[in-house]
């Protein structure tokens, strides 16, 4: 079974500054797919990025890049240019090989600091 | 388009009754999804459909189940309502598997007395 692990409960970064936040995940499938979502306090979940393992660039979307690194396991989002709108929980998510259930680890709370 | 939405917004049920959340999308959508979430916790994955009259289980389905007649509709039975039932409930969709991003409904939240 895949596994996907966020290590990090809660991170603090300074407004304006840039943040990464860690995701691993465990799998022998070749083929597979990662999202990353936020949830801020209003309980909501928005879809951030994508980056499927065929991919040969890492994504980005505005502010939002995602670190792939495929040997190790990794898929670390990084958040350019902190804004206090930033504050909420980051949802790392595991898209199996059949392409159909996603998997989501627990979350990191990123709290920006003005 | 109103996208995906959840009702209600709210529910507390007594031990031992059972209700139906509802989940309505209107994009069309083939695949749609059910998830919990416990406080302070990730996403859990109840059940999908893949479209019309196809679902499956995902990880934690014991004490629900899914119907799935129409693309539009997608409504997750409760049965028997536990405390361990306690949580938060999305419904999402998506036009199809893989690199399509899901949209997620605003939740119900339920709580089991």
């Amino acid at each position: 079974a895949q596994k996907i692990t966020q290590t990090q409960p809660g991170m603090f970064v300074q407004e304006k500054e840039a943040v990464t936040l860690d995701c691993t995940y465990d799998t022998s499938d070749p083929s597979y797919g990662l999202f990353w979502y936020k949830q801020p306090s209003s309980g909501e979940m928005i879809f951030l990025i994508y980056q499927g393992s065929y991919d040969q660039q890492n994504a980005t979307e505005g502010r939002y890049s995602l670190n792939f690194q495929k040997a190790r396991k990794s898929a670390n989002l990084v958040i350019s240019a902190s804004q206090l709108g930033d504050s909420a929980m980051y949802f790392c998510a595991f898209l199996s090989g059949g392409y159909q259930k996603v998997t989501f680890g627990t979350g990191t709370k990123l709290q920006v600091i003005p | 388009n109103a996208g995906v939405t959840q009702t209600p917004k709210f529910r507390i049920l007594k031990i031992g009754q059972s209700m139906t959340l509802q989940c309505t999308q209107d994009m069309n959508h083939n695949y749609m999804y059910w998830y919990r979430q416990d406080p302070g916790m990730g996403l859990k994955l109840i059940y999908y459909s893949v479209g019309a009259g196809i679902t499956d289980k995902g990880e934690v389905p014991n004490g629900y189940n899914v119907s799935r007649s129409t693309t539009e509709d997608f409504p997750l039975r409760l049965e028997l309502a536990a405390p361990s039932q306690t949580s938060v409930y999305f419904c999402a969709s998506s036009p199809q598997g893989g690199a399509y991003e899901q949209y997620f409904g605003p939740g119900t939240r339920l709580t089991v007395t």
